[in-house]
């Protein structure tokens, strides 16, 4: 059975500090994604990693994978108040069209002046 | 971009009622649809997984009987939470895949149940 596992499960950062938050997976996948939930809301898609060694920047976050650890980041630059959100990494457990996705507990981040 | 359509985004039914969630993916076929529960401050977690035309294949520990699934076309599913109860209240979250498109999330619909 695939295990998520995210650390920390809460962030408290002040602005303008860097941090990351790191996921790790149990068994073999080449797909992993990072997604924003702000309260009461859906799912918002930042990063898709496909393959060992992707990397992706989006403003302030980048994200990276590494199939071989089995580990993804995401990385926060000079956080701003508006990253506060809850995020989630998801992993494909098939890959392809077969799979489904499993997501961690969460991070709960909190960015304060 | 993929959108999915999820309707109603709130809804509150009396204990004993049925409640029906709609999803459809707008500009793409999707082959595949899944169902998530995210309690409070929780992870979403997986309910069922539904193809077009097949039956929903459901995690366990998921009543198949209390939450009906039904993915009729390929850009329609929908899950009707069956005599609910206020321990069904929760927020519900469809996604779709299809290939090319990869996930794309619905809104999510916040049931209570009184």
């Amino acid at each position: 059975e695939l295990k998520v596992e995210q650390n920390p499960l809460f962030l408290s950062m002040q602005e303008g500090k860097n941090y990351t938050i790191y996921c790790n997976y149990s068994t073999t996948s080449d797909r992993l994604y990072w997604y924003r939930q702000d309260p009461g809301k859906s799912l918002e898609s930042l990063f898709v990693l496909l393959s060992n060694g992707a990397v992706k920047q989006e403003g302030r976050l980048m994200a990276s994978l590494d199939t071989k650890a089995r580990l993804s980041t995401l990385h926060i630059t000079a956080a701003v108040h508006d990253l506060s959100a809850t995020y989630f990494c998801a992993v494909d457990t098939l890959g392809g069209s077969q799979g489904n996705l499993i997501f961690g507990k969460g991070t709960k981040l909190s960015v304060k002046p | 971009g993929a959108v999915v359509s999820q309707h109603p985004s709130r809804v509150i039914c009396k204990s004993g009622t049925s409640v029906k969630i709609e999803c459809r993916s707008l500009d793409f076929q999707a082959t595949t649809m899944f169902w998530y529960r995210q309690f409070p401050k929780q992870s979403l977690m997986l309910m069922a997984t539904s193809n077009e035309g097949s039956k929903a294949t459901y995690e366990q520990g998921v009543e198949k009987d209390k939450f009906l699934i039904n993915h009729a076309s390929l850009t329609l599913s929908t899950l009707t939470v069956t005599s609910a109860h206020p321990e069904d209240s929760s927020f519900y979250i469809c996604s779709a895949r299809s290939p090319g498109y990869g996930y794309t999330f619905g809104s999510g619909t916040r049931l209570t149940v009184v």
